[in-house]
């Protein structure tokens, strides 16, 4: 099992310019989530997705967008990168009917210039 | 929502010694507490979790407490070795909505 994937590892992109973070579990999980990662701010929550079809805000949704694909992938896009958008971001998915364990995916290390 | 509060933010110990980590939360609906320690350049990585009806669980050198009246938890690291050295985050999160809420997280860093 590769567990969680996630593409690209890196990324440097300027002011105004698109892309889209990838992340794919084979665990069968339900629920999959993105968050950010900033020095001294601990994981914020972006998206989530509790289960195929369907797709929440979290704490820090604005200027990002996602897309539940399958019951496998969930991405991440950002329309207009901006500076503040430079960070580490993480994919996680997990089992809705407990234990809640959660498991993280390499992450996307991000620079908007 | 959910608030959970770390501490401290940084926590350097030489090698053998004992480390703790507290963290407290603001609902008193959560009931399950999970830790995670990141490794410098990857994702973090569950590494002991207590739900609301166990008070203590340890797991070799690793163990957290549970004050669920006090709305604290708390980790505990014994025998510190330099392989320790990571970012820890504590979680809260409730049965009806399975979604944690992290800590902002702790270095801590073992000196040999």
């Amino acid at each position: 099992n590769a567990g969680v994937t996630q593409t690209p590892k890196f990324q440097v992109l300027k002011t105004g310019q698109s892309m889209t973070l990838q992340c794919a579990q084979d665990m069968n999980h339900n629920s999959m989530y993105w968050y950010r990662q900033d020095p001294g701010m601990g994981l914020r929550l972006i998206y989530y997705s509790a289960s195929e079809g369907t797709t929440d805000k979290g704490e820090v949704p604005n200027g990002y967008n996602v897309s539940r694909l399958n019951k496998r992938e969930f991405s991440l896009r950002l329309e207009s990168a901006a500076p503040s958008q430079t960070s580490v971001y993480f994919c996680a998915s997990q089992e809705n009917h407990g234990p809640y364990e959660q498991y993280f995916g390499p992450g996307t290390r991000l620079t908007v210039t | 929502g959910e608030n959970v509060e770390q501490h401290p933010s940084t926590l350097s110990v030489q090698e053998g010694d004992s480390a703790v980590i507290k963290c407290t939360y603001s609902d008193s609906a959560s009931n399950y507490f999970p830790w995670y320690k990141q490794e410098l350049g990857k994702g973090p990585q569950l590494i002991i979790d207590i739900r609301s009806n166990v008070g203590e669980k340890k797991d070799q050198r690793i163990a957290v407490t549970l004050n669920k009246t006090a709305k604290h938890f708390s980790l505990h690291i014994t025998e510190t070795q330099p392989e320790d050295s990571a970012v820890y985050f504590c979680a809260a999160s409730s049965g009806g909505s399975y979604i944690p809420t992290f800590g902002r997280g702790t270095s801590l860093i073992v000196h040999p």
